[in-house]
């Protein structure tokens, strides 16, 4: 298997400009994850996923992020409008329903100038 | 808060030594605890996942410890080499076991 797949790798966009941002879960697992992740704040959990469905999505820093699931193999993770403080590696993660250890995707560097 | 901490930022050792790294968490202890390895430019690796009622975990070179009395994890490197340079997270489910929470990780670097 591929392992995660996460696209675009960088973006570079300018403020109030929407941002979408996608990910291919490992084929087979359960659970899907997005995190975000910054030298200030480390790495933190921004929203997961259950066979599509939203589980959690506490840690969705406020109304200009959203995320869909609408198959099992593909999300998105939206930010509109885009502000300066939303720049960080967001990375994607993929979980088989009958294991806790969680595969990582190799990120998407988000810089909004 | 189920705060989870990791004490030191970096960690620098001497190739063939082995290097300890401490993880403490706060309030009742969670079912398990895992440990990733992170290099830079790339997302978490998953390592080593033990359970509550487990003390010690091995694989290859690296072991984990559990102590519920002192709410601490410890993730040794033994016979480092330069290519265990990374760092070293640790993660405490939050909340339901499929929710993480991350340490802010110790970078380790280890010198020939």
């Amino acid at each position: 298997d591929a392992g995660v797949i996460q696209s675009p790798r960088h973006e570079v966009t300018e403020m109030g400009q929407e941002v979408t941002l996608r990910c291919k879960p490992i084929s087979g697992h359960d659970y899907l994850f997005w995190y975000r992740q910054t030298m200030m704040r480390g790495l933190e959990l921004l929203i997961y996923f259950n066979n599509n469905v939203p589980i959690d999505d506490s840690g969705m820093p406020e109304d200009r992020f959203s995320a869909k699931m609408p198959n099992a193999s593909f999300s998105t993770l939206k930010i509109q409008p885009s502000e300066p403080r939303d720049s960080a590696v967001y990375f994607c993660a993929s979980s088989p329903a009958d294991s806790y250890e969680q595969y990582f995707g190799p990120g998407t560097r988000l810089t909004v100038t | 808060s189920q705060k989870i901490e990791q004490n030191s930022e970096a960690l620098n050792i001497q190739e063939g030594k082995t290097a300890t790294l401490t993880c403490n968490y706060t309030n009742y202890s969670p079912a398990y605890l895992q440990w990733y390895r992170q290099d830079p430019g790339r997302g978490p690796v998953f390592l080593l996942l033990i359970r509550e009622n487990e003390k010690e975990k091995r694989k290859e070179r690296l072991k984990v410890t559990f102590d519920t009395t002192l709410k601490q994890s410890l993730f040794h490197i033994t016979a480092s080499q330069p290519a265990d340079s990374a760092t070293y997270l640790c993660a405490r489910p939050r909340g339901d076991d499929y929710k993480l929470s991350f340490g802010a990780g110790t970078t380790v670097t280890v010198r020939a």
